[in-house]
């Protein structure tokens, strides 16, 4: 029962260098999110997808881009990494009705760039 | 605009004691409220959610939260408190009839149940 899944849990950058944070869900669920959690601010919405080939810009998408080609995975890319961008991540799923429900979280990735 | 307030920072309360987590919330429309809790290292989890009904909603590990409009808070309680509930509890609140990209999260509280 793996629900979701991020890699990797800890990295570290330096200032330009690209990385890609993965992230695969389990439950067959159409939206998946990208959050930021930094100290003190909670979490901010980064990119969302409602399904396959479908993504949209949240509140702080500057700096970061994603795509989803499979129900499963959403992955998000950082092109050319910046301290403002040291955050821990979060990539969350939920199911097709949003009128109810609720989130599914990953156990985050922390990253750090120097 | 949705806008969720947690103006603890910090909780601190006994091991048996009850303990009260506040959050106040600013929609235009009716709410869907939610509780989440993140223990160290962990993503969120959720406790419980209000959509409608009863303004008493009980949730995972004995937690409930009871839902007032006119107060437009959602106060996160529970009866006794164990050194376990030690965490951080984050309210968010969309409208209803929104998707979870509407979702906006609080700044969370810390609990700090002390033995």
């Amino acid at each position: 029962n793996a629900g979701v899944t991020q890699t990797p849990k800890f990295r570290i950058l330096k200032i330009g260098q690209s990385m890609t944070l993965q992230c695969t869900q389990d439950m067959n669920h159409n939206y998946m999110y990208w959050y930021r959690q930094d100290p003190g601010m909670g979490l901010k919405l980064i990119y969302y997808s409602v399904g396959a080939g479908i993504t949209d810009k949240g509140e702080v998408p500057n700096g970061y881009n994603v795509s989803r080609s499979t129900t499963e995975d959403f992955p998000l890319r950082l092109e050319l990494a910046a301290p403002s961008q040291t955050s821990v991540y979060f990539c969350a799923s939920s199911p097709p009705n949003t009128n109810t429900g609720e989130l599914f979280f990953g156990e985050g990735s922390r990253l750090t760039v120097l | 605009a949705q806008s969720v307030a947690q103006p603890e920072d910090q909780v601190n309360v006994a091991e048996g004691n009850p303990l009260t987590v506040k959050c106040t919330y600013s929609v235009s429309g009716n709410p869907y409220l939610f509780w989440y809790v993140q223990y160290p290292n962990r993503g969120l989890q959720f406790l419980l959610k209000y959509i409608t009904g009863d303004n008493l909603v009980k949730g995972s590990y004995g937690f409930e939260a009871e839902f007032n409009k006119s107060q437009t808070s959602f106060h996160l309680k529970k009866p006794s408190a164990l050194v376990s509930d030690s965490a951080l509890y984050f309210c968010a609140v969309r409208e209803m009839d929104t998707g979870f990209q509407k979702l906006v999260f609080g700044t969370g509280t810390r609990l700090l149940v002390s033995p």
